[in-house]
């Protein structure tokens, strides 16, 4: 298993831009998340889905859209670049929905995204 | 969701046990209590969970107050490689995983 896979690694986007982060994982899990980590910072919850065409906010969804119609992909979209978004954007997944918080989470490697 | 409390920091010296301490006073009967550490320049990975019973795996083993207020990850044998941010997080079926400040971990040699 590649487990959760992120792209591109690395971006630079100009303010006003708008661009998609990707995210796919070959586990099957139902349970996907995006976080945004800013330097010296803990991870902060932006979006996650609790299954294909399930999504729901987190602590800081605001300049960001997320979808997700299959099982293994959950895009996250940034609609209109900012320089505060200039941080490392990380995806996790986790297998189950019943008894879920019994379960491990993956996270992939991260995209760090500089807005300027 | 459960508020934590953790060390800001604490030092280690290489092979010798570390216990990180960590005070959730607010968790509710169902939540599992998870451990994710953050080495430098990588995501989060998971490190050990439980919900009421001690719990032991090949990295660490978690210690859990009888009144689960607060939990314990203990590193047997703490090496270079331990150097990270631990971050202990209540865990409900909603599944969010709320991460906090955590404990950064130095080891030294």
């Amino acid at each position: 298993n590649a487990g959760v896979t992120q792209t591109p690694k690395f971006q630079v986007l100009k303010t006003g831009q708008s661009m998609t982060l990707q995210c796919a994982q070959d586990m099957n899990h139902e349970y996907m998340s995006w976080y945004r980590q800013d330097p010296g910072m803990g991870l902060r919850l932006i979006h996650y889905s609790v299954g294909a065409g399930i999504t729901d906010q987190g602590e800081v969804p605001n300049g960001y859209n997320v979808s997700r119609s299959t099982t293994e992909d959950f895009p996250l979209r940034l609609l209109s670049a900012a320089p505060s978004q200039t941080s490392v954007y990380f995806c996790a997944s986790r297998r189950g929905l019943a008894g879920g918080s019994s379960y491990e989470q993956y996270f992939g490697p991260g995209t760090r995204l500089t807005v300027t | 969701d459960a508020k934590t409390t953790q060390p800001n920091s604490m030092e280690s010296n290489e092979e010798e046990p570390v216990h990180l301490p960590c005070n959730h006073s607010t968790i509710s009967g169902t939540d599992y209590i998870h451990w994710y550490r953050q080495l430098p320049s990588q995501g989060p990975e998971y490190v050990i969970h439980g919900l009421t019973s001690n719990v032991n795996n090949r990295m660490a083993s978690l210690a859990i107050a009888e009144d689960r207020k607060s939990s314990t990850l203990i590193l047997h044998r703490a090496t270079l490689r331990d150097a990270a941010v631990y971050y202990c997080i209540p865990l409900r079926d909603t599944g969010k995983l709320i991460f906090g400040q955590g404990t950064t971990l130095q080891v030294k040699p």
